[in-house]
């Protein structure tokens, strides 16, 4: 089925582990996004890529690097878990001209 | 900074009631308007797009509606069924970034009592 897929769903890593989240969209989507979800904030964005090769900051960045190396995949990486990393991490991709974004179903990670 | 406030953040209803979750925004130079639905554990459901354009858009018993002027919109949902139950999420994506970032607001948890 054509759409957002997030590796792994779930994770527990230990403080100062690392880890790449991986977003996979089969759509050729043009931009792509991540978000975090934590209870009582709502969805906030880490970073975001406007195609391949291209990435930026989104609201909330720190602790988070990003890379776009092929138009299908966006993955997110964690160079030192810290437990505020803990949440749930969202996926979500979107063609420039068309409307309405496609979300993964989530990446729920837990920090010890 | 774009704010979006949904109000209630929870709300229970019999089932097959008229209900309207409200969504409200600071900045009314947004772009769309976009209403998504979230079951408990899993991903967002796109529902209804409004384009800044636009005063409304429907989707069977779904009805959405946009005042940019007054940085608000609401979602519509007539006789409700107890599969309705989840969390309404509005977003608005920001004008001229050129990137079609979204700005979510906390949600509305339904819950559809049979």
């Amino acid at each position: 089925n054509a759409g957002v897929t997030q590796t792994p769903k779930f994770r527990v890593l230990k403080t100062g582990q690392s880890m790449t989240l991986l977003c996979a969209q089969d759509m050729n989507h043009e931009y792509m996004y991540w978000y975090r979800q934590d209870p009582g904030m709502g969805l906030r964005l880490i970073h975001y890529s406007v195609g391949e090769g291209t990435t930026a900051k989104g609201e909330v960045p720190d602790g988070y690097n990003v890379s776009r190396l092929k138009k299908q995949n966006f993955l997110l990486g964690l160079e030192s878990a810290a437990p505020s990393q803990t949440s749930v991490y969202f996926c979500a991709s979107i063609s420039q001209g068309l409307k309405g974004y496609t979300f993964g179903s989530g990446t729920r990670l837990t920090v010890v | 900074k774009q704010e979006v406030t949904q109000i209630p953040a929870a709300l229970s209803v019999p089932e097959g009631e008229n209900l309207v979750l409200n969504c409200s925004f600071t900045d009314s130079a947004i772009y769309n308007l976009q209403w998504f639905r979230q079951d408990p554990g899993k991903g967002l459901t796109s529902l209804l797009l409004i384009q800044s354009s636009q005063r409304e858009q429907t989707s069977g018993r779904l009805n959405a509606s946009l005042d940019k002027s007054s940085g608000r919109s609401t979602l519509y949902i007539a006789a409700s069924q107890p599969g309705d139950s989840a969390t309404y999420l509005c977003a608005v994506e920001r004008s001229g970034a050129g990137s079609y970032q979204l700005t979510f607001g906390k949600g509305t948890k339904l819950s559809v009592i049979p």
